[in-house]
């Protein structure tokens, strides 16, 4: 089975400053993806980032990045630059790449960006 | 693109009674999801249909809970004979093209008296 562990419940940063959200994870799969969503208060979840886990590469969109490392099966969520826009509920996923479609996500981490 | 879209957005129902939550995908998405979300927790899978195909359950999905997905077109999700424990925000995604990438709807908030 896979679980996904977000140990940080509430996180805030200062506006213009740069935060990491945590993520570990157990699978015994060698080929999946990663992902990091974000929920905004009482809006639909969307995508922020994604990683394949054959990628040593860190995957990166914008202002968001993550810190990949497949041995420790962890997976971090850069946020640099923050913006009142980036309070949410952010939560870390795991999928399976070839065997199936069902997704596991973590508990979340609330971030309240300060003005 | 007009979103994923899901009804009601709200459902007050008494324990024992069946409900049924509809999803409509975005049109060319293939793929559909369906899962609950508790307060305080992450959404939690419940199935996926591959079009009209239903691939996956989870063994959440108790028999009181059915998914269907006629035609491949919307969704539908119907629990029977509900409990207080039922009580959650049901989501439905879509998605096609890039694994993973699921594009969700705003969710049914079923509370259960």
């Amino acid at each position: 089975a896979q679980t996904v562990t977000q140990s940080q419940p509430e996180m805030s940063v200062q506006e213009a400053e740069t935060v990491t959200l945590s993520c570990t994870y157990d699978t015994s799969e060698n080929n999946y993806y990663l992902f990091w969503y974000k929920q905004p208060p009482s809006r639909q979840m969307i995508l922020v980032i994604r990683q394949e886990a054959y990628k040593q590469q860190n995957a990166t969109e914008n202002r968001f990045s993550v810190n990949f490392q497949k041995a420790a099966k962890s997976f971090s969520l850069k946020i640099s630059d923050s913006q009142l826009g980036d309070t949410a509920m952010y939560f870390c996923a795991f999928m399976k790449q070839f065997t199936g479609n069902q997704f596991y996500f973590g508990t979340g981490t609330s971030l309240t960006v300060i003005p | 693109d007009t979103g994923v879209s899901q009804n009601p957005r709200h459902k007050i129902t008494k324990r024992g009674q069946n409900v049924t939550f509809r999803c409509d995908p975005i049109s060319e998405h293939n793929r559909l999801y369906w899962y609950r979300q508790t307060l305080g927790q992450g959404p939690e899978f419940l199935t996926y249909f591959q079009n009209e195909a239903q691939l996956e359950k989870s063994r959440l999905l108790s028999d009181r809970f059915s998914a269907e997905r006629p035609k491949g077109s919307f969704s539908t999700l119907e629990i029977q004979r509900t409990e207080q424990g039922d009580s959650a925000m049901y989501l439905c995604a879509s998605s096609s093209g890039l694994p993973g990438r699921q594009y969700f709807g705003p969710g049914t908030r079923l509370t259960v008296t």
